[in-house]
């Protein structure tokens, strides 16, 4: 069975500090990974989405990687900002799994203080 | 834009109550599906459909159904809903077009039940 985790599970970063987010996931079978940003009592938006013959996807001051072989994915951010404050959550689309069926991890919570 | 609408951002019910959660997209999508968010445990699945009067069962389908009659809409239903069913629930769809997608996410409706 798909297991999805995030480290850490909290961050907390003076603002123009660039941050690494990890998740690791334990069955190397997948479609794609996406990463989603979670705004306080909201829905998910999508932020970068690495399809399994991809190594890494950019949006601005976002960097995802996927090492598919390793189980694992970074999403770097660069120069952060106070708007950055939100919850991310990596999601995997597994081959055992189904299309279209994500299994998410639990999210970091990032923080950026003025 | 896709826009993806749920039918209510807060709700307060009885246990024993038949609840109805709705969900309304406005990009055609053929793909919807039905996950709630609870701490700790992140998002789980519990229904998803393909398409019009089809479904399928997701990870925690226990104590729910779903109905879709028409392509935009699909609802959500607590037949009797009982305190364990308090969580934040989260509509998503997605097109079935040949191409890898990500999936698109309603702003939630957090439930309480009492």
């Amino acid at each position: 069975k798909q297991e999805v985790t995030q480290i850490p599970a909290a961050l907390s970063v003076p603002e123009g500090e660039n941050l690494v987010l990890n998740c690791s996931f334990t069955d190397s079978a997948i479609y794609n990974l996406q990463w989603f940003r979670q705004d306080p009592g909201k829905g998910l938006t999508s932020l970068l989405l690495i399809q399994s013959s991809q190594r890494e996807q950019t949006s601005g001051r976002l960097n995802a990687s996927l090492d598919k072989s390793s189980g694992r994915s970074t999403l770097y951010i660069a120069a952060s900002q106070p708007g950055d404050s939100a919850t991310y959550l990596c999601a995997v689309e597994g081959r055992n799994t189904g299309f279209q069926k994500l299994v998410f991890g639990t999210g970091t919570r990032l923080l950026v203080s003025p | 834009d896709v826009k993806v609408t749920q039918s209510s951002r807060y709700l307060v019910k009885r246990t024993g109550e038949k609840v109805f959660l709705e969900c309304v997209q406005d990009m055609d999508h053929e793909n919807m599906f039905w996950y709630r968010q609870d701490p700790g445990l992140g998002l789980r699945l519990i229904y998803f459909s393909y398409d019009v009067k089809m479904k399928e069962k997701g990870d925690i389908p226990e104590g729910y159904s779903v109905s879709r009659e028409k392509k935009e809409r699909f609802s959500l239903i607590l037949e009797s809903a009982s305190t364990n069913q308090t969580s934040m629930y989260l509509c998503a769809s997605s097109p079935s077009s040949g191409r890898v997608e990500t999936q698109y996410f309603g702003p939630g409706t957090r439930l309480l039940v009492l």
